[in-house]
């Protein structure tokens, strides 16, 4: 079974600094895709950014961009310039490419605090 | 364009009843699944609807259910409630492909006394 490990219950940055949260997993498939969501007081998920095992290449979206280490099976989310709308839980989330399969795995989460 | 509506936001139960708890999907989407955050499980999936037929189910007991309806509108169902079930329920819609972009709504907040 695969599993999503979010080591750092919670996180602090300065205002305008740069942060990264990490993510481990552990899967035996080779194809899956990963996930960063955000969520806020409003309890709403939203979607930071993607990134599909198969492409080497990390997904950047703005000031939030990843480092995928497919061997190491690590996916951390570095947040650039950070806002104070930053602030939010971040969960990491894994699903398999399998067709019939379309469950999210999810990390326990990060709390983002960003220090004006 | 809307997103995704849950209701009701709170929901206030004592242990052995039911629960019924409602999500409507983005316009167009056909796609809803649902899941169980808690502060000691954190998130689980439950289960996903796609044309009102049931396509991944999570480990969850059978008193956990679920249906869509023809508009897409999803209801999950918990019966003979317990203490444990208490969690913020959370659904999410897409187009039904694959992977795609999930669109959550705010959830309900479950309490079981």
């Amino acid at each position: 079974a695969q599993t999503v490990t979010q080591s750092q219950p919670e996180m602090s940055v300065q205002e305008a600094e740069t942060v990264t949260l990490s993510c481990t997993y552990d899967t035996s498939e080779s194809d899956y895709y990963l996930f960063w969501y955000k969520q806020p007081p409003s309890r709403q998920m939203i979607l930071v950014i993607r990134q599909e095992a198969y492409k080497q290449q990390n997904a950047t979206e703005n000031r939030f961009s990843v480092n995928f280490q497919k061997a190491a099976k690590s996916f951390s989310l570095k947040i650039s310039d950070s806002q104070l709308g930053d602030a939010a839980m971040y969960f990491c989330a894994y699903r398999s490419a399998r067709d019939s399969n379309y469950q999210l795995i999810w990390g326990a989460g990060t709390k983002l605090i960003i220090k004006p | 364009k809307a997103g995704v509506t849950q209701t009701p936001r709170y929901l206030i139960k004592t242990r052995g009843q039911q629960v019924t708890l409602s999500c409507s999907p983005i316009s167009g989407h056909r796609s809803v699944s649902w899941y169980q955050q808690t502060p000691g499980q954190g998130l689980q999936f439950l289960f996903e609807y796609f044309s009102e037929t049931q396509r991944n189910k999570g480990n969850f007991p059978g008193r956990f259910s679920g249906r869509q309806f023809s508009n897409s509108r999803s209801e999950m169902n918990v019966s003979t409630l317990e203490l444990g079930d208490s969690a913020l329920y959370l659904c999410a819609s897409s187009f039904g492909g694959f992977v795609e972009k999930l669109f959550f709504g705010s959830g309900t907040q479950l309490s079981v006394l």
